[in-house]
Order: C-alpha cells, then structure tokens, then sequence
C-alpha cells in the first residue's frame, strides 16, 4: 500500500464552485500533516498545515482524521488562480508526498 | 533571502556522463532532502541529510551519490547518467524532519539522452 495516496484527477471545477478532496496514508504513527501546492513546472510551495481540530486560512479549510487516516481539504468559491495541483504531505520520520489532485477552475 | 537555490536549473547529458547538482540554503536549517519527480510518480525521496557530515537513503537511491560538507550544501551526484534518470529534480531543507514544513528549489530539469 503506497504511503499517501490520492485520487489525481483531474478535478474540473467551475468558477466561483466548491471542491473537496481527500488523501489517505497508511503510517498510523504519521506525526504532521500538510497540504502543498505545485503549479505547473514549479516547486511546491505549503499551503497549509492540517490539525486535528481542523484549520482554516480564507477559502481554504483542511481537516484531519486519525482514526480513519485521511486528511481532506475544500476549496470554497473557487477562483481561476486555484488550478494547480495539491499536494497531500504526511510526516514522520521523513515527509511522504502523494501524487497531488490537479484542480482545473473553468470560467 | 534567497532561501532554497538549486544549480544548474536545465541540464542535458549523454548517456554514461557524469553531473553534481548543487542545493544551498541561508536558512541555517538542519535536514536537506533530494527528491524527483515524474510524470504519474509524484514526488520520490532519493536522499535526505539530518546534519552536516551525515547522508542516508530515500526510497530510490540507486543510481545516485550525495554528500553534505558543509551545513548549508547538499549535493546531488550522478555518477553514469542514464535515460531512466531523466526527471525534475527538487531539493528541499527543513529546520526539523518532522513537525515543520520543508522549503523547496525551483527544480533541476535534466534529460539525459
């Protein structure tokens, strides 16, 4: 079983929509928990970290459940500048990445 | 605050030649990764460093060589280039293995041919 693993897509989302994806990992003792975003032909840069309590930052709200060992993360009122792929990170004594979902925001 | 730099940013090599990717970071931190990335792959761990002096394997070390003399360096060796080892090429340094976010270059696209 890969260590992270998530449903790459592609995710076409109309303007101004809702999308939600989630990643699940496969290490129990998994310590940290992240959601980065790559664009085209560049590195990935963090988006945001992900707790159990659930964080939000705007439009963007990232959830945690360890008992079933996946992190999701919504997109509201989705925006143009929001097609990228999203990277699922899971730490413990490394950081493992997932494949990524692409998100295409359609006009 | 140039952060994480990678060099060189484009490479071509035949097949069989020899090449030393260069990772720096000014950020004073600990633990410096190599990874690659191709298409359908995602992101693979080839080596990581958690300190100066100190170099271990990732999850597809074979066919590459790193070395960590100094804190802010990390190099990336590529002793007898082969085609399977064209790909994108990320270094990436964090303060801490764990708890905290890693800070990625802007990538090293080689193709070997």
């Amino acid at each position: 079983r890969k260590e992270v693993e998530q449903d790459p897509g592609p995710f076409n989302v109309p303007e101004g929509a809702t999308v939600a994806f989630n990643c699940t990992y496969s290490n129990s003792a998994s310590q940290s928990f992240f959601w980065y975003r790559q664009d085209c032909r560049k590195e990935p840069k963090l988006l945001m970290s992900v707790y159990s309590s659930g964080n939000e930052d705007g439009r963007f709200t990232a959830q945690l459940n360890r008992a079933s060992q996946y992190i999701s993360l919504l997109i509201r009122d989705s925006k143009l500048s929001d097609s990228a792929t999203y990277l699922c990170v899971v730490g413990n004594n490394r950081l493992a990445f997932g494949k990524g979902n692409q998100v295409v925001v359609i006009p | 605050n140039a952060g994480v730099t990678q060099t060189p940013k484009f490479r071509v090599l035949k097949t069989g030649q020899s090449m030393t990717l260069l990772c720096a970071q000014d950020m004073n931190h600990e633990y410096m990764y190599w990874y690659r990335q191709d298409p359908g792959m995602g992101l693979r761990l080839i080596h990581y460093s958690v300190g100066e002096g100190t170099t271990a394997k990732g999850e597809v070390p074979d066919g590459y060589n790193v070395s960590r003399l100094k804190k802010q360096n990390f190099l990336l060796g590529l002793e007898s280039a082969a085609p399977s080892q064209t790909s994108v090429y990320f270094c990436a340094s964090s303060p801490s293995r764990v708890v905290t976010e890693a800070f990625f270059g802007q990538g090293t696209r080689l193709t070997v041919v």
